[in-house]
């Protein structure tokens, strides 16, 4: 059985520090996807990984991953308020879709 | 905007009742999926439609059906309603392998 675990599970972080949210998961695959949802709304896509030790960067967030490992990273640099949500991610077994358990992330001023 | 519309935004349903749920994908997109979430979890893939045939499945009892039609809609149809299909129920479409998935604004269902 396919299993996509994240930690922590939940997260509650001041603003101006870095941490790193973990994405593992238990089977082949090299295509990992991180995505972001807010409460009440839809997922939105941060990043796409398509091979072993893809890094993708977007303003403060930051992902990657190792296919070898099985893991994916999203690390945040400086956080701030507005990266308040709850982060999943996606593995990517042959175009469906399998979710992490989700990251609920809340930036304290 | 995602160009992934669904409707309706809020449903309620009593057990044992049939519900269907339509989904708009974006034009040029012909792979579709539907997902439940139920509160506080991780989407749930329920299965995926690649032009207009069931091109995976995850494990969901039958009574969870699909359509996929040639203008980009699709529908999720679910029988026999359960108090555990209280959900959000998400439709995501994609142009392809190794694309993301976008993502629609859900059908919010409730079973009374």
């Amino acid at each position: 059985e396919l299993k996509v675990e994240q930690n922590p599970l939940f997260l509650s972080m001041q603003e101006g520090k870095n941490y790193t949210i973990y994405c593992n998961y238990s089977t082949t695959s090299d295509r990992l996807y991180w995505y972001r949802q807010d409460p009440g709304k839809s997922l939105e896509s941060l990043f796409v990984l398509l091979s072993n030790g893809a890094v993708k960067q977007e303003g403060r967030l930051m992902a990657s991953l190792d296919t070898k490992a099985r893991l994916s990273t999203l690390h945040i640099t400086a956080a701030v308020h507005d990266l308040s949500a709850t982060y999943f991610c996606a593995v990517d077994i042959r175009n469906q879709f399998y979710f992490g358990t989700g990251t609920s992330l809340t930036v304290i001023p | 905007e995602t160009g992934v519309t669904q409707s309706p935004t809020h449903l309620i349903k009593t057990r044992g009742q049939q519900v269907t749920l339509r989904c708009s994908s974006q034009s040029g997109h012909n792979t579709v999926s539907w997902y439940q979430q139920a509160l506080g979890q991780g989407p749930q893939f329920i299965f995926q439609y690649y032009r207009e045939e069931e091109n995976g499945r995850g494990n969901f009892p039958p009574r969870f059906s699909g359509l996929q039609f040639p203008n980009y809609s699709s529908e999720l149809n679910v029988n026999a309603l359960e108090l555990d299909d209280s959900a959000l129920y998400l439709c995501a479409s994609s142009p392809g392998s190794g694309q993301p998935q976008h993502f629609g604004d859900g059908t919010r269902l409730s079973i009374l």
